[in-house]
């Protein structure tokens, strides 16, 4: 089974330009996820969709960050304008089927690095 | 909100001796699960084990177990025989178990060094 696909893996951009990640979640899976890891934390939740609904976008930076998910089933992170702060690990991430109560485990694909200069 | 606290920056074991990484949470849940991943340089997060909150049993992988203390919202890992390939980040995650927005909340992570 082929796991969750990023790409680009790495990312080098000046800061004020724009960059846009995508992933390609497990096949069949339902929920996928965007999160932003700095280095030395751990990673905090962005965004979250069932199929092409948003469950959950509390943490996304609205104001330049944007994401969709079209047909349910690939997703695009886009940063426009980037920030030095930017500069992170963007891993997304998938889980099956939604079934409620179930606790899903979440597979994580290699993570794009970005790097805001 | 819920919150995962991991107090311990880094640790470092010896090849074949046993580690354990600490976690506690907190949460007005009662019902939840509780994840270890692993995360080598290559960044790529790997789950490690998982612990249903209203399980009483620890669970166990291979080398990995899990001491689960609901009562005070603890919930560490134990490393056995550790190896090399060991070395990496490692993270306590929390995911609650109701309203249908399923996601995981992680700590600030441990790292670990396995030593020769």
């Amino acid at each position: 089974e082929a796991g969750v696909a990023q790409s680009p893996r790495y990312k080098i951009i000046e800061k004020r330009q724009s960059v846009a990640f995508w992933c390609n979640p497990i096949s069949g899976h339902a929920t996928l996820y965007w999160y932003q890891q700095i280095l030395g934390q751990g990673p905090k939740l962005l965004i979250q969709f069932q199929n092409n609904g948003v469950v959950d976008d509390s943490q996304l930076p609205k104001d330049r960050f944007s994401a969709e998910r079209l047909k349910g089933v690939d997703s695009t992170l886009k940063i426009q304008p980037a920030k030095l702060e930017d500069s992170a690990v963007y891993l997304c991430a998938s889980s099956p089927r939604f079934r409620r109560f179930s606790g899903n485990t979440i597979y994580f694909g290699e993570g794009s690095w970005l790097t805001v200069v | 909100a819920q919150t995962v606290t991991q107090s311990q920056p880094e640790m470092s074991v010896q090849e074949a001796e046993t580690v354990t990484l600490s976690c506690t949470y907190d949460t007005s849940e009662s019902n939840y699960y509780l994840f270890w991943y692993k995360q080598p340089p290559s960044r790529q997060m790997i789950l490690v084990i998982r612990q249903e909150a209203y399980k009483q049993q620890n669970a166990t992988e291979n080398r990995f177990s899990v001491n689960f203390q609901k009562a005070a919202k603890s919930f560490s890992l134990k490393i056995s025989d550790s190896q090399l390939g060991d070395t990496a980040m490692y993270f306590c995650a929390f995911m609650k178990h109701r309203g249908g927005s399923e996601k995981l909340v992680f700590g600030k992570g441990t790292k670990l060094t396995v030593n020769p």
